[in-house]
């Protein structure tokens, strides 16, 4: 079975603070991603990354960066927390398939608090 | 970014009712994928359709990819109390962007 982690279930920061967001895969995919999900906006790709050292925006990257020095590993970065970014943050894998037989697999979410 | 329209938004049934609902896009897709998010939980992949026409089940849940490529149906049959929470489809296009596009999500509530 494909295990996505994230470091934390539960986080609380105040606002100006720099938060680490980690996520873990055990599947030697390719492809990791970084969504936050908001009551009435649903999931919302903030940026994704492709391979090691390869990052693209998704659709809200403002305020945020990530990190993908390892393939297993891919880090959300938020330089200066804002209380609007208190959200569910969601991380997924998949592996890259030219067959296009590629398929989504999330971690359990970090609800991150900003105050 | 872009959403899928999903339908219907939520549903309030009696156990062992059965549940249908899909998700339609303007856009060709080439995989559909499903999901069930629990409060407070990740997503978790439910069925994975790959091929336009596809019928896959999983247990009470079938999946169906539409012939038009542009929807997808879930439905589950006799459901349990378990079955509550937020199912929700995801598409890709083929244009073979690494991105998927989220339904809005149908909430699911299973009366006793």
């Amino acid at each position: 079975d494909v295990k996505v982690t994230q470091s934390s279930r539960y986080l609380v920061k105040r606002t100006g603070e720099k938060v680490f967001l980690e996520c873990v895969q055990d599947m030697d995919h390719e492809n990791m991603f970084w969504y936050r999900q908001d009551p009435g906006l649903g999931l919302r790709l903030i940026y994704f990354s492709y391979d090691v050292k390869m990052k693209e925006k998704g659709d809200i990257p403002e305020g945020y960066s990530v990190s993908r020095e390892k393939k297993e590993r891919f880090s959300l970065i938020l330089e200066s927390a804002s209380t609007n970014q208190t959200s569910m943050y969601l991380c997924a894998s998949s592996l890259w398939d030219r067959g296009r037989t590629d398929t989504q697999y999330f971690g359990p979410g970090t609800r991150l608090t900003v105050l | 970014g872009q959403q899928l329209n999903q339908s219907p938004q939520s549903m309030f049934i009696q156990e062992g009712e059965d549940v249908s609902m899909n998700c339609t896009s303007s856009s060709i897709f080439n995989t559909w994928l499903w999901y069930k998010q629990d409060p407070g939980e990740g997503p978790v992949l439910l069925i994975a359709l790959y091929k336009a026409g596809e019928l896959t089940s999983n247990g009470r849940l079938t999946a169906q990819f539409g012939i038009t490529r542009k929807d997808s149906f879930l439905n589950i049959s006799a459901s349990i109390p378990s079955d509550v929470g937020i199912y929700f489809c995801a598409g890709r296009r083929t244009s073979g962007t690494y991105k998927y596009i989220f339904g809005t999500g149908t909430r699911l509530k299973v009366l006793a």
